[in-house]
């Protein structure tokens, strides 16, 4: 069975100091990944997909296919930031998206 | 333009009730799914409604659990004779299209359930 896992259950760094919020999957096909978050008393939201190659509110993610991870990264955290991380996997073609445990971060000012 | 709506926002009942849980997603949305949160658990897929079908019911934890989908819209999660175990958020979430899976799974805020 496929399976996501976030190996930190809490994360806690100072504003303004690098953050990586780390995602491992077990899959030998081809993935899509994605990463939500929840800000406090706030719906789960798509943050960003692998597939978009994008930027969002500074943070990026890139798929590793040889060290099957899809971390998170930001250059700098901001305060704002602070919230729950949830990777997320789907195989290409299919409709169910299996979720990590989730880490949550704590931007310290 | 509103999201996806459920209620109730936080449910408390008593171990061997029955309780319905409901989900409106988003006008249009076709595809709809249900998860359950619990605390340090992550989100655990339950069920998926593509209309009113459910292609795929694998996630549903036993046979307590039913779910139904009625229009193409509005879908009912029933737990009947819960457990303390069955506390947790309760999640649903609708997508645009069955067709194109990278559209976006919006979220509603969830339903509380407690079983005392």
């Amino acid at each position: 069975a496929q399976r996501v896992t976030q190996p930190e259950k809490l994360l806690s760094v100072f504003k303004g100091a690098p953050v990586e919020l780390k995602c491992n999957y077990s899959y030998s096909g081809s993935p899509e990944l994605f990463w939500y978050v929840q800000y406090s008393r706030q719906r789960l939201q798509l943050l960003l997909r692998h597939i978009s190659r994008e930027s969002i509110k500074g943070f990026t993610a890139d798929l590793n296919k040889g060290e099957t991870s899809f971390h998170l990264k930001k250059p700098f955290a901001q305060e704002e930031d602070s919230a729950m991380y949830y990777c997320a996997f789907k195989k290409a073609g299919s409709y169910q998206l299996t979720f990590g445990k989730g880490t949550k971060l704590s931007v310290i000012p | 333009g509103a999201g996806v709506s459920q209620s109730p926002s936080n449910k408390v009942t008593e171990k061997g009730k029955d309780v319905e849980l409901r989900c409106d997603p988003i006008s249009g949305h076709t595809a709809l799914y249900w998860y359950r949160q619990s605390l340090g658990q992550g989100l655990e897929f339950l069920i998926y409604f593509q209309g009113n079908s459910a292609p795929d019911k694998s996630g549903l934890p036993s046979d307590r659990f039913s779910a139904e989908r009625t229009g193409g819209s509005v879908s009912t999660l029933t737990i009947q004779r819960t457990q303390q175990e069955d506390s947790a958020v309760y999640l649903c979430a609708s997508r645009s299209s069955g067709t194109d899976h990278y559209n976006e799974q919006f979220f509603g805020p969830g339903t509380r359930l407690t079983v005392l």
